[in-house]
């Protein structure tokens, strides 16, 4: 089955700089591969996402990007706010045959410092 | 439009003993899925549902634990009997076939 990698665990960043969040993941089936944001004690809401046939895509201060023959992509958040600060997970599946539940990610704490 | 519905939002047994869940998807979504989310972890994949049908229980520990979605609508998990190592928040998610999945609130569950 599918294996995704997730790097840092922890991600502390002053308030106005960059953010960077590495996925690996570890089959080439895999073809979509969304972003989700969790605040404490609430639910995983999406933030972006991308699909196998696009190598980037940008939502105003975020971005993803995939290199498939490196089975790896990434979130970028620029110009970080307080409200930032959450749990973000990647995860990835296989859409087109049926079964297309996501394998996750262990998480990354990002923490944005005044 | 309104969102994933889930209830219990918390639930407290003791092991060995029985617990349900309950999920109402987004109106339309014919896929359905149930998550178990273990403190400090990403979701993991329990169960999905295409309509009324199974499309992946692959990692549903069916010793203990069931789904059902008789109506292809409503959805209810169970665990029985319930173990320690069960306690985790349980979160249902529902789309469109092959699109976004969007998360409910979730289930607390607390095993003691």
């Amino acid at each position: 089955g599918e294996n995704v990698e997730q790097h840092p665990s922890t991600l502390s960043v002053q308030e106005g700089d960059s953010a960077v969040i590495k996925c690996t993941y570890s089959d080439s089936a895999s073809n979509y591969f969304p972003w989700y944001k969790q605040e404490l004690g609430k639910r995983p809401q999406l933030i972006i996402d991308i699909r196998s046939n696009v190598g980037e895509k940008k939502d105003q201060r975020i971005a993803v990007t995939l290199n498939k023959t490196a089975k790896h992509f990434s979130l970028h958040i620029t110009e970080t706010q307080p409200e930032d600060s959450a749990v973000y997970f990647c995860a990835a599946s296989t859409t087109g045959g049926g079964a297309d539940g996501l394998t996750f990610g262990k998480g990354t704490h990002l923490i944005i410092q005044p | 439009e309104a969102g994933v519905a889930q209830s219990p939002r918390y639930k407290i047994i003791e092991k060995r003993q029985s617990v349900a869940f309950w999920c109402n998807p987004i109106s339309g979504h014919a896929t359905l899925y149930w998550y178990q989310q273990i403190l400090g972890q990403g979701p993991k994949l329990l169960i999905q549902f295409q309509n009324n049908g199974v499309v992946d229980d692959s990692q549903l520990p069916k010793d203990r634990f069931s789904a059902e979605r008789l109506k292809g609508v409503d959805s209810t998990l169970k665990i029985q009997p319930a173990k320690l190592e069960d306690s985790a928040v349980y979160l249902c998610a529902s789309s469109f076939p092959q699109e976004t999945q969007y998360f409910g609130p979730g289930t607390r569950l607390l095993v003691l």
